[in-house]
């Protein structure tokens, strides 16, 4: 049972370069999010979604994109890489109601030069 | 002020100490409570729930005072495998949660 999957594990971009980090998971998690996490501080929410076709903005989620066209993927963009954007990103589902619990992805650490 | 919040740390305890975090949240409409741990550069895991009632798994227990807005986590006999960050969780309305920054256990021989 793969649970979330997030590929790459590892990237370099250079500043203006874009990617997209992909996330699939096999739980039937309705719902699905993408974090990242600066070193040394807290998971800050960038996208999120409830279902497939609905997505919706985080806290921080200026210079990326998602989209959601099957329950299983949640792919997120970066367009126009930033140093600022250098992060280790995580990608998450859980169970809709409020007694659902997160399963993370082992995440992304993407470096901008 | 942060919607949850969680002691700083570090907390640098020895093995077999009794250590224990706390976690306050603002939102009096909050459903359910979590704590998770993660390790250092992996991903955070779901350690246990938080029910109204208490709840207990081995070595560790987990509080819930709703009247003060709190969780609160205790881990006894401390092992040094429990060194790691520990994340207080809270899910308020339909399809987000709101993270705390974490607290950071050190475990030492």
């Amino acid at each position: 049972n793969a649970g979330v999957t997030q590929t790459p594990k590892f990237r370099i971009l250079k500043i203006g370069q874009s990617m997209t980090l992909q996330c699939t998971q096999d739980m039937n998690h309705n719902y699905m999010y993408w974090y990242r996490q600066d070193p040394g501080m807290g998971l800050k929410l960038i996208y999120y979604s409830v279902g497939a076709g609905i997505t919706d903005k985080g806290e921080v989620p200026n210079g990326y994109n998602v989209s959601r066209s099957t329950t299983e993927d949640f792919p997120l963009r970066l367009e126009l890489a930033a140093p600022s954007q250098t992060s280790v990103y995580f990608c998450a589902g859980r169970d809709s109601g409020p007694l659902g619990g997160y399963t993370f992805g082992s995440g992304t650490r993407l470096t901008v030069v | 002020r942060k919607e949850v919040e969680q002691d700083p740390g570090p907390f640098n305890v020895p093995e077999g100490a009794t250590v224990a975090f706390n976690c306050t949240y603002s939102n009096s409409a909050s459903q359910s409570f979590f704590w998770y741990r993660q390790d250092c550069r992996k991903e955070p895991k779901l350690l246990m729930s938080v029910y109204s009632s208490g709840n207990e798994d081995g070595r560790f227990t987990a509080q819930l005072n709703r009247a003060s807005q709190y969780i609160s986590l205790l881990i006894r006999d401390s092992k040094l495998s429990d060194s790691a960050t520990y994340l207080c969780v809270v899910n308020t309305n339909a399809g987000k949660s709101t993270f705390g920054d974490g607290t950071t256990l050190t475990v030492k021989p």
